[in-house]
Order: structure tokens, then sequence, then C-alpha cells
């Protein structure tokens, strides 16, 4: 079955640096779904990547999907306090209904 | 719209117990589900429906069940409440594809569950 691992676990970054987070599947995935959720909050729907090698911006953020859709990235350029929270991955597999998360990367933006 | 609603906000249950955490949405939205989640864990799917009348497990089902009456309601039961099942719960509701395919995720507020 699908085995997805996403890394690292936990980011403490200085608020202006960068700051990247991976998601990595063991088999080829149909597309995939980026998810950010604030301290005490809940999962909200960043974006979702479809084609292979694919790259999406919004604002100082990038996503990512590798050419062979196993692996995607988010990239944070120049981290602020209100980036800081738990991204998540959500990747989907060739069939089935099940939408399944990855373990989440919690980032702290340190002033 | 209010999008996906749960209740209640917070609940504590003692050992054996049992109860029912209410999630409805207001989107027309075919596709629902409900998570757990526990520090270090992420999100785990519990189960999900394609539509009304229709459920599946995902990848915790055991000591939990559901129903999908109607398009708006997805209740989770607990049957007999044990310490494990702990959790921050949070239920989700999305468009889907004609296959059944879940779209974009809409989440609701949680619920905060301790069982002593």
């Amino acid at each position: 079955g699908q085995q997805v691992m996403q890394i690292p676990q936990y980011q403490h970054v200085q608020e202006g640096e960068d700051f990247t987070t991976y998601c990595n599947s063991s088999t080829t995935l149909s597309n995939i779904q980026w998810y950010k959720q604030r301290p005490g909050g809940h999962p909200v729907f960043l974006i979702q990547l479809v084609k292979s090698g694919e790259v999406k911006k919004q604002k100082r953020l990038t996503f990512q999907f590798g050419e062979a859709k196993k692996n995607s990235s988010l990239h944070i350029t120049a981290t602020q306090t209100t980036d800081v929270g738990t991204y998540f991955c959500a990747p989907r597999g060739g069939g089935g209904n099940k939408l399944t998360f990855g373990t989440g990367t919690q980032l702290k933006v340190e002033l | 719209n209010a999008g996906v609603t749960q209740t209640p906000k917070f609940q504590v249950l003692k050992t054996g117990q049992s109860m029912t955490l209410q999630c409805a949405q207001d989107m027309n939205h075919e596709y629902m589900s409900w998570y757990r989640q526990d520090p270090g864990m992420g999100l785990r799917l519990i189960h999900y429906s394609v539509g009304a009348g229709i459920t599946d497990q995902g990848e915790v089902p055991n000591g939990y069940n559901v129903s999908r009456s109607t398009t708006e309601d997805f209740p989770l039961r607990l049957l007999s409440a044990a310490p494990s099942q702990t959790s921050v719960y949070f239920c989700a509701s999305s468009y889907s594809s004609l296959a059944g395919s879940p779209d974009t995720q809409y989440f609701g507020p949680g619920t905060r569950l301790t069982v002593l």
C-alpha cells in the first residue's frame, strides 16, 4: 500500500529565514493537496498539484510536484510569524476514495 | 453558509460511555469524512462517505460507527469509549468527482474529546 513520509516533523526558524517541508511517497501519486493548520485551529486547504513537475506559487509559498509524481515540497520564502502552524500534505494514489494525510511539519517562527 | 459545523466543541466521557459526535454541512457536498488528530500522528482517517447511504472504513475505524442518511449529516458514534480515543476529532466535506474521489476538503472546527 501507499506509504507517505513527511519531513521534517518540526522546524524552528528565525523570522526572515526560508522553510521547506517535503512529502515523499513510495508509490506514484495521481495528485497531492497541501493544507495548513494554525495552532488550535482546523486544517485549511492551500493548493492541489496534479501534473508531473508542476510548480505553483502563492505569494511567498512555492509548491512543487516531482517529475515522477512520488514527492512534493512546500517552500516558504522569508518566513513571517503568520506562517506559524502545521503543514500537511494529502497525497492521492491511483485509485480509491480515501484521502489520507501525512504526519505534518510543525513550523515555529521566532522573532 | 455555515460551512461545516461540529457539536459539541468539548466533551469529557468516562470509560465505557457512548456518545455521538455531530457533523453537518450546508454546501451540498457528496463526500464527508471523519479524522482524529493526536500529537505527532497527524490526521488519521476514521470513516468516510461518498454519498448518502454509502460509508466505508478509513485507517482507524475500530470503536467507531457512522451512518449517512442525508447529504448534510454525518454523525460519528463511539460505542464504548476508551482512553485511547482521547483525541481531537475533525469532520470534513468536499465535492467529489464522478468516480467519488474527494476534492478540496473543508474542515469543521473540531471536537476535543477526553475519555477518563
